[in-house]
């Protein structure tokens, strides 16, 4: 099955500077990669998504990159404020009839410091 | 629009009781998933349920079983808890299909004591 590892397990940064998390799957046959954001006291919550056929998009202070021969996805938060602290999942998922399931990786926590 | 919704949020027993959990799915969303969330872990895959059947399953014991109803709500059960199933359960909903999107509710928090 599909392994994900996800780097650093924690983060902290100063407010305004930019952070950026690594995960690496082992499926080859992956093709969709979520970034999930998760709040205390809260489920996860989709903040960007990129399929295999993207190698890179972005969404205003939030971009994901991903390098499908090395088997590995960044998340990058420019510009981090407050709220931007939280535990952030990456996830991977096969292209496969009736396998639909998300494979998580273990989590990193980010701490903004103001 | 109202998102995934779970209940009960909390929920506390004792080892060897069992327990149902509930999970209603955003409108028009098909398929329900469900997660387990040990403490400082990702979530992990249970079981994937499309137009009440059961398209998918993770590596958990027999213990674990799962429905979805004619309404595609659905119901997650557990018998003979383990101190070990302490956890965030996890529902997520989505469209069916390779590209679709798995949006998660609030979880709820067993504990078993």
């Amino acid at each position: 099955g599909e392994n994900v590892e996800q780097h650093p397990s924690t983060l902290s940064v100063q407010e305004g500077d930019s952070a950026v998390i690594k995960c690496t799957y082992s499926d080859s046959a992956s093709n969709y990669f979520p970034w999930y954001k998760q709040e205390l006291g809260k489920g996860p919550q989709l903040i960007i998504d990129i399929r295999s056929n993207v190698g890179e998009k972005k969404d205003q202070r939030i971009a994901v990159t991903l390098n499908k021969t090395a088997k590995h996805f960044s998340l990058h938060i420019t510009e981090t404020q407050p709220e931007d602290s939280a535990v952030y999942f990456c996830a991977a998922r096969p292209l496969k009839y009736n396998d639909y399931k998300l494979s998580f990786g273990a989590g990193t926590t980010v701490t903004v410091r103001a | 629009d109202a998102g995934v919704t779970q209940s009960p949020t909390h929920l506390i027993k004792t080892r060897g009781q069992h327990v149902t959990l509930r999970c209603s799915p955003i409108s028009g969303h098909k398929s329900v998933s469900w997660y387990q969330q040990v403490l400082g872990q990702g979530p992990q895959f249970i079981f994937q349920y499309y137009e009440k059947e059961e398209r998918g399953r993770g590596n958990f014991p027999d213990r674990f079983s799962a429905r979805q109803f004619p309404n595609y709500s659905s119901e997650l059960n557990v018998n003979a808890l383990l101190l070990g199933d302490s956890a965030l359960y996890l529902c997520a909903s989505s469209s069916w299909g390779a590209t679709d999107t798995q949006y998660f509710g609030p979880g709820t928090r067993l504990t078993v004591l």
